[in-house]
């Protein structure tokens, strides 16, 4: 069955760096893409941004643009986002859920991992 | 970037009874492949999303049929026959039609 399992949460004071892995299981990893999706506090889904497993493009959202980098090692089927910079406003649960592989109209997004817990403190 | 519009935002229901929740989207979700890249979601506390609807009214695998989605173009509803427990959560609806995808405020459904 198809899985996504995240790291551990995480506490990193403002202007640091968090990096977030999503190891993927039960599927051809690389036929597909990941989404980022994250949620403060309270609050509803953003979507942060895209990798395909495929071939490794990307797409970011200008929220974050420049600040995010999303990869992948499809040695081990795991797919990784590193947030820089880091304020109080990253606080979220960070999620990771399966998409298509390229930049087009897609009804995806069908697994989604247990999400991971980052808190931006000093 | 597409803007999606729930409503209610609340939605306290009635055990047994019907729950309807409603989505706007600023601009057509139709691709040129005739398909409408519609998906509904359920959050219930403390878990991760789930998908419950894709491409407006396909039920996911495991999806109870008490939940049905419909619509075209720009409006589309989520609706519940008959809520039960543990249907309490939080839905949104989000696009998959244009790049960045999009999400919807989510609705706060609630046991009165």
């Amino acid at each position: 069955q198809v899985q996504l399992v995240q790291s551990g949460g995480e506490v990193k004071n403002p202007g640091a760096s968090v990096k977030v892995s999503c190891k993927a299981s039960g599927y051809t990893f690389s036929t597909y893409g990941i989404t980022w999706v994250r949620q403060a506090p309270g609050q509803g889904l953003e979507w942060m941004g895209w990798i395909s497993a495929y071939n490794g493009n990307t797409n970011y959202a200008q929220k974050v643009q420049g600040r995010v980098t999303m990869t992948t090692d499809t040695s081990t089927s795991t797919a990784y986002m590193e947030l820089r910079s880091l304020r109080s406003d990253d606080t979220a649960v960070y999620y990771c859920a399966r998409a298509v592989s390229r930049v087009v109209p897609a009804a995806d997004l069908d697994y989604w991992g247990q999400g991971t817990l980052v808190t931006v403190s000093s | 970037d597409v803007v999606m519009t729930q409503s209610p935002l609340s939605l306290p229901v009635t055990l047994g009874q019907p729950a309807s929740i409603s989505c706007r989207s600023s601009q057509s979700l139709v691709y040129s492949d005739g398909i409408t890249y519609l998906n509904w979601f359920q959050q219930r506390p403390g878990q991760s999303p789930r998908r419950l609807i894709y491409k407006v009214s396909n039920r996911d695998s495991g999806v109870p049929d008490r939940f049905s989605g419909s619509g075209s173009g720009t409006e589309f509803t989520l609706k519940i026959s008959r809520v039960e427990a543990e249907d309490v959560g939080v839905y949104y609806c989000m696009q998959g039609r244009h790049w960045p995808q999009t999400f919807g405020q989510g609705t706060k459904v609630e046991i009165k």
